[in-house]
């Protein structure tokens, strides 16, 4: 399996406090990913980054920013948690092969 | 922008049975195509990964095919066994730059095999 970190697993926090998930590879890709996961939504791209430094938007990155200062860390923070990102929030990782893979998930709740 | 679709959004079989799993995308100028497996509370597991220039590709019992002018990829699953039980994901890169070359992700298909 690709070497993926997401921290926390859980976290349950409320309204207007902002929060910062984590995710760290271990294989030196050079693409990263932020998907939330979302009963009738599917899977929707928030943001990702082709480098260190360097991030990009996705369909859904109102509310959302991150950063990557590093080629193994790349960060998401909720600036100010909303109920409507209550989610599941997947990192994934690609590099020369273009497979994705996937860590285990952030299972967020905001109350 | 692009559009997939896969359909049924559930399926029921019995074990052993050999069945076929599909997703139709809007936009044929795509990149590839992957196929993904995602169990219950789980990520998701990339199974096969087709390019643009690709018909098929096999990995054990799956066999994934791409018909990318028709915009139609099919996910052949041989002797159905109950651990093949999942959701399936089919996703599309597009090409260029920018937001064409993110993937674009279905809603998967529930598949159950029933022992």
């Amino acid at each position: 399996d690709a070497g993926i970190t997401q921290s926390p697993r859980h976290k349950v926090t409320e309204t207007g406090t902002p929060v910062t998930l984590r995710c760290h590879q271990t294989e030196n890709h050079r693409y990263m990913y932020w998907y939330r996961q979302d009963p009738g939504h599917g899977l929707r791209l928030i943001h990702y980054s082709y480098g260190v430094k360097d991030t990009d938007k996705g369909e859904v990155s109102d509310g959302y920013s991150v950063s990557r200062s590093k080629t193994e860390d790349f960060l998401l923070t909720l600036e100010s948690a909303t109920s409507s990102q209550t989610s599941v929030y997947f990192c994934a990782i690609s590099g020369t092969s273009e497979k994705l893979f996937f860590g285990s998930g952030t299972q967020l709740s905001v109350l | 922008k692009q559009e997939v679709t896969q359909i049924p959004a559930a399926l029921s079989v019995p074990e052993g049975e050999n069945l076929v799993l599909n997703c139709s995308f809007t936009d044929s100028a795509i990149y590839n195509l992957q196929w993904f497996r995602q169990d219950p509370g789980k990520g998701l597991t990339s199974l096969l990964l087709i390019q643009s220039s690709q018909r098929e590709q096999t990995s054990g019992r799956l066999n994934a095919s791409l018909d990318k002018s028709s915009g139609r990829s099919t996910l052949y699953i041989a002797a159905s066994q109950p651990g093949d039980s999942a959701t399936y994901l089919c996703a599309v890169r597009g090409i260029g730059g920018g937001s064409n070359y993110k993937l674009t992700f279905g809603k998967g298909t529930l598949l159950t095999v029933n022992p």
